[in-house]
């Protein structure tokens, strides 16, 4: 089974651009979920996607938005980007199931690292 | 909200050694709990997970977690390390009921020598 693919792997933009950021999860997985690594700040939870509905967001700016499609790809998008962006982005997919009977398994992709000046 | 800290940021081990990870959480909501691993360049992996059931969980490598709901805690245990074992931990909590969402504790940086 093919794991969590992200696109593109390394990216370079400038202040004020806006950039889009792709993840492919595990064939069968509903659920798409967006993290923002940085060394101060850590690993951050950005949103969450589940049949192509926002089910969870964290505490980011509005500049900071996401999607995902019927085949349950997902992308996400930052405008206005601010040298703070700087981060490596992963995605993480999972079933999505809740409950006592589900597995809260969740794949990591290898991220994307974003570097912006 | 919850919260989840790593008390320690490094932790520097001689092989063969044990050695213990800490990691408390805050939350106002039952949770679910993790250990997270991620080996440098690469992306993170589960380590171990408590859902339910015995609050002694084990991995496959070597790595055992004692969820404490009365200190809130979930330390990340392994009787002897090896020099693989060098990485960086992550603790992490979800919800019940709330989505997969995983708020993440700071990380520990496990460094294991000979």
């Amino acid at each position: 089974k093919a794991g969590v693919t992200q696109t593109p792997r390394y990216l370079i933009k400038t202040r004020g651009q806006q950039v889009t950021l792709s993840c492919s999860p595990i064939s069968g997985h509903r659920s798409v979920s967006w993290y923002q690594q940085t060394p101060g700040q850590g690993l951050q939870f950005l949103f969450e996607y589940f049949s192509e509905t926002q089910r969870n967001k964290g505490n980011f700016p509005g500049r900071f938005s996401g999607r995902q499609f019927s085949n349950s790809r997902s992308e996400m998008n930052v405008s206005t980007l601010e040298l703070g962006d700087s981060a490596l982005y992963l995605c993480a997919s999972s079933l999505g199931l809740l409950g006592p009977k589900a597995s809260y398994e969740q794949y990591f992709g290898p991220g994307t690292r974003l570097t912006v000046t | 909200a919850q919260s989840v800290t790593q008390l320690d940021s490094q932790v520097p081990v001689f092989e063969e050694a044990p050695v213990e990870l800490r990691c408390n959480y805050s939350s106002s909501v039952s949770v679910y709990l993790f250990w997270y691993v991620q080996y440098p360049n690469q992306g993170l992996q589960l380590l171990l997970k408590y859902l339910s059931g015995s609050t002694l969980v084990k991995s496959i490598n070597g790595f055992e977690a004692e969820f404490n709901k009365s200190q809130t805690s979930f330390h990340l245990r392994k009787p002897s390390v090896h020099i693989s074992d060098t990485a960086e931990y992550f603790c992490a909590v979800s919800e019940r009921w709330g989505g997969t969402a995983l708020i993440f504790g700071k990380g520990t940086t496990l460094s294991v020598s000979s």
